[in-house]
């Protein structure tokens, strides 16, 4: 069965350095994507950023990559010079084999930026 | 830019009653969501819809139904709401051809 998992529950980190949010994943199926996605208090879900099990290179979008380490199964995604906007939950996501009806969320980090 | 509204941003609604919460898409997508979530369980599937009738049940459809007659709305019911079911829910949208879906500012459901 499909598995996500984010170890961090919460993490304070200081304006201007780099965060990581680690995302561990598992699943059976050669064909995958993995999605990281950003909640503002607001509540609104952001997408910010998607890796396919097949692609070569590491996504990146602007200030967020994704460290994609596909033989560890892990799918950390890498915010460099954070901001007081950062400040959010942040989820990953793993969608099986294009199936829309088969996405699995993890639970959630809680990211606070400090001025 | 791709807009998904919902009905309501709070919602109080007590035991037994029947709650209807909308979600409408103005892009024309054809695939759209109901999740719910919880403090410490991330979001969870509760029905996808691929097209106008067409449903498939998600993770946690106990409880819940949807309908879909026209292509931009997609609507979750509570048949006969319980105080389990007091949670967030979030509609969301995708075109076929996209990986990300596009979510809706979410309905805080309370029933008591």
């Amino acid at each position: 069965a499909q598995k996500i998992t984010q170890t961090q529950p919460g993490m304070f980190v200081q304006e201007k350095e780099a965060v990581t949010l680690d995302c561990t994943y598992d699943t059976s199926d050669p064909s995958y994507g993995l999605f990281w996605y950003k909640q503002p208090s607001s509540g609104e879900m952001i997408f910010l950023i998607y890796q396919g099990s097949y692609d070569q290179q590491n996504a990146t979008e602007g200030r967020y990559s994704l460290n994609f380490q596909k033989a560890r199964k892990s799918a950390n995604l890498v915010i460099s010079a954070s901001q007081l906007g950062d400040s959010a939950m942040y989820f990953c996501a793993m969608r099986e084999a294009y199936r829309d009806d088969k996405i699995i969320f993890g639970k959630g980090t809680r990211l606070h930026i400090l001025p | 830019d791709v807009k998904v509204t919902q009905s309501s941003r709070y919602l109080v609604k007590r035991t037994g009653e029947k709650v209807f919460l909308e979600c409408v898409q103005d892009m024309d997508h054809e695939n759209m969501f109901w999740y719910r979530q919880d403090p410490g369980l991330g979001l969870r599937l509760i029905y996808f819809s691929y097209d106008v009738k067409m449903k498939e049940k998600g993770d946690i459809p106990e409880g819940y139904s949807v309908s879909r007659e026209k292509k931009e709305r997609f609507s979750l019911i509570l048949e006969s709401a319980s105080t389990n079911q007091t949670s967030m829910y979030l509609c969301a949208s995708k075109p076929e051809s996209y990986n990300e879906q596009f979510f809706g500012p979410g309905t805080r459901l309370t029933v008591l």
